[in-house]
This record gives C-alpha cells, sequence and structure tokens, in this order.
C-alpha cells in the first residue's frame, strides 16, 4: 500500500484567512483525490486532481475556495481559502492503489476554524 | 442518487462476532470497501469486493455481498477491544466519466466491551 503523509497534521486558524495542505505519497500516482470529514460526519470528495490538468471538483465544492495543485505524480496542495468556522473539518488526501482499485488515505488535517 | 446507509452504533462484547451492515442504492457499484477509522486517525483500508463476487474472507474479516438487495456486510470473529473504531463502508464504479470516486456511508461505531 502507499505510504501517505500531510502536513499540518492539525491546525487552528483565524476567520478570513487561509491554510495550505500538503500531501506526500511515498510513490508515483495518476490519481489523487481530496475529501473532507466535517465533525461527526461522513467523508465527501471535494475535488480530483491528477498531473498536469485541471483538478476536477464536486458538486458544492469550486476552485476559488478550493484551489488544488498537482505539480508532480507524488504531490498535490489544497489551500482552504477565505475560512469560516463551517470549514472545521478534517480533510484527507488519498491514492489509487496499485491495482487502480484501492484507494488509501492520508493522516488527515484536522483544521479548525475560529 | 447514490446513497449508502449504515446503521450508526452497535456494542459487542469481547469474543463475540460483530456484524456491520450496510446498503447502497448504486446498482452500477462494482467496487465496495470497509474502512476502519480510530479516533485521531486517517482511515485504513480494511477490504474490498469486487460486485461479481458474494463473499471475500480474509483472516478475522468476512465480507458478504447480496447484490441483489444492495446490501453489504462485514463480520469481525472473536472481536477484540482493538476493533473499536468507526467503520466505514463505500462504493464507487470505475467507467465513463467517473475515476474511482468513493461514496461512503455515515459510518457505524463499534464499541467493544470486555
Amino acid at each position: 500500500s502507499a505510504v501517505i503523509s500531510q502536513k499540518p497534521s492539525r491546525d487552528i486558524c483565524q476567520r478570513g484567512t487561509s491554510l495550505t495542505i500538503q500531501c506526500q505519497v511515498d510513490s508515483q500516482v495518476t490519481m489523487m483525490f481530496w475529501y473532507r470529514q466535517q465533525p461527526g460526519q461522513s467523508l465527501t470528495l471535494i475535488a480530483t486532481a491528477n498531473q498536469g490538468s485541471e483538478a476536477t471538483y464536486e458538486s458544492g465544492f469550486v476552485i476559488d475556495k478550493f484551489p488544488i495543485s498537482r505539480p508532480n505524480l507524488t504531490f498535490s496542495t489544497l489551500t482552504v481559502s477565505n475560512m469560516s468556522p463551517e470549514d472545521s473539518s478534517i480533510y484527507l488526501c488519498s491514492v489509487e492503489g496499485g491495482t487502480g482499485y484501492e484507494q488509501y488515505f492520508g493522516p488527515g488535517t484536522r483544521l479548525t476554524v475560529t | 442518487g447514490e446513497d449508502v446507509e449504515q446503521s450508526l452504533f452497535l456494542s459487542v462484547r469481547e469474543g463475540d462476532s460483530s456484524v456491520i451492515n450496510c446498503t447502497y442504492t448504486d446498482s452500477s457499484s462494482t467496487y465496495l470497501y470497509w474502512y476502519k477509522q480510530e479516533p485521531g486517525a486517517g482511515l485504513q483500508l480494511l477490504t474490498y469486493i469486487f460486485s461479481n463476487m458474494d463473499m471475500k474472507q480474509d483472516q478475522r474479516l468476512t465480507v458478504l455481498l447480496n447484490k441483489k438487495d444492495k446490501h453489504l456486510s462485514l463480520r469481525i470473529a472473536d472481536t477484540q477491544t482493538g476493533d473499536s473504531a468507526i467503520y466505514f463502508c463505500a462504493e464507487t464504479h470505475f467507467g465513463s466519466g467517473n475515476t474511482g470516486k468513493l461514496i461512503f456511508g455515515q459510518g457505524t461505531t463499534l464499541q467493544v466491551k470486555p
């Protein structure tokens, strides 16, 4: 399975600021995914990021709010912009496994917006 | 639309078997997954099953799939206190327009009593 790390592991941010979350994988992967897990809730896909192309956003998520970069096959960033308390969540990146059917998750970034 | 439902809570005694159930609505689902999330941690992929299978066994874990009823279950034999966690069911289908997006259930909290 892929080894995925995320930075920061947690942060407390002020309303109106932005935070960039990094996701690093120990092997080259085509697809990377960003999910949000709101407190006590399930996971919801924010966007899918392919290297060298624009991220594809799910309904309810927009690029201005959640810009994503995917500069190479092992790294991606998600920025949460102009934060409000409603953005307090765990943000997780995930990648496809070797077979293409497994999906592995990073440890998550726990964000609290005050 | 796509929907995945799980019961929210299950309590068992150590040594008993646990059965966590999940229903889904997408008849084109091709892969179904079980993830485990321990407190403060990311998601750990436990197992997955292809939709043309009825059963998959992996050590203490048994997955049963009833495709006709769109029902998936995870049985944990000889449940241990270390199995206490939230278990998420997820489904996806691979094909035109879909890149492996996972649809998650709400998660079932498994409490194992000593």
